[in-house]
């Protein structure tokens, strides 16, 4: 019962690098969330996809791309890393608007 | 963009003692949703409360909406060191998109043996 994988886990970048973080649900969840965490802030919408071949800014995108694979995937791109986005990024998916969240285990991401 | 205040940020305990922990916000929600945290895990969902005044309760935990669902309130009863963890409210925006939530920035519990 895996629920939301995000991979990878860690992950130590340099500057100007670009990486892509990797979030699958096996749910048949409609909804899918990409959120960043740092210390003192809360959760922060970076985008999210509402259905499959839509996505939308959320409050913190720039920097930040995402793909909506297909119903399962939703991928987030940094395509320059900066040092400012080191944080632990989350994935989440919900079946509909009225449903609650799913979150992943999250990835440690640190740019140096 | 609707803010929600989580006060205390910090609070830490003795076993055995009651808390409250507390979300507030200028703006209405259509509902509201608490979250328990614990280290290198994602938020897992506690509750939802829906109806202004609606009160839910989850063994020693108790959740409360207020009347004007503008604010929210958790209590726990005699807290136990598995009660530690970072508690997040999250709100769905009245007559805005149910698809995104605003999530207040967590009060961070220590339950002490």
């Amino acid at each position: 019962n895996a629920g939301v994988t995000q991979t990878p886990k860690f992950q130590v970048l340099k500057t100007g690098q670009s990486m892509t973080l990797q979030c699958a649900q096996d749910m048949n969840h409609n909804s899918m969330y990409w959120y960043r965490q740092d210390p003192g802030m809360g959760l922060r919408l970076i985008y999210y996809s509402a259905s499959e071949g839509t996505t939308d800014k959320g409050e913190v995108p720039n920097g930040y791309n995402v793909s909506r694979l297909n119903k399962r995937e939703f991928s987030l791109r940094l395509e320059s890393a900066a040092p400012s986005q080191t944080s632990v990024y989350f994935c989440a998916s919900k079946q509909g608007p009225s449903f609650s969240q799913h979150f992943g285990d999250g990835t440690r991401l640190s740019i140096l | 963009t609707q803010l929600l205040e989580q006060s205390p940020q910090f609070l830490s305990i003795q076993e055995g003692e009651n808390l409250t922990v507390y979300c507030n916000s200028s703006s209405v929600f259509s509902s509201l949703q608490w979250y328990r945290q614990e280290p290198g895990e994602g938020p897992v969902l506690l509750v939802t409360v829906v109806t202004g005044g609606e009160v839910k309760k989850l063994k020693r935990l108790t959740f409360q909406f207020g009347d004007a669902r503008k604010d929210s309130s958790l209590h726990i009863t005699a807290a136990q060191p598995g009660d530690t963890g970072l508690y997040l409210c999250a709100g769905a925006p009245s007559g805005g998109s149910n698809y995104k939530l605003t999530f207040g920035k967590g009060t961070l519990l220590t339950v002490n043996p």
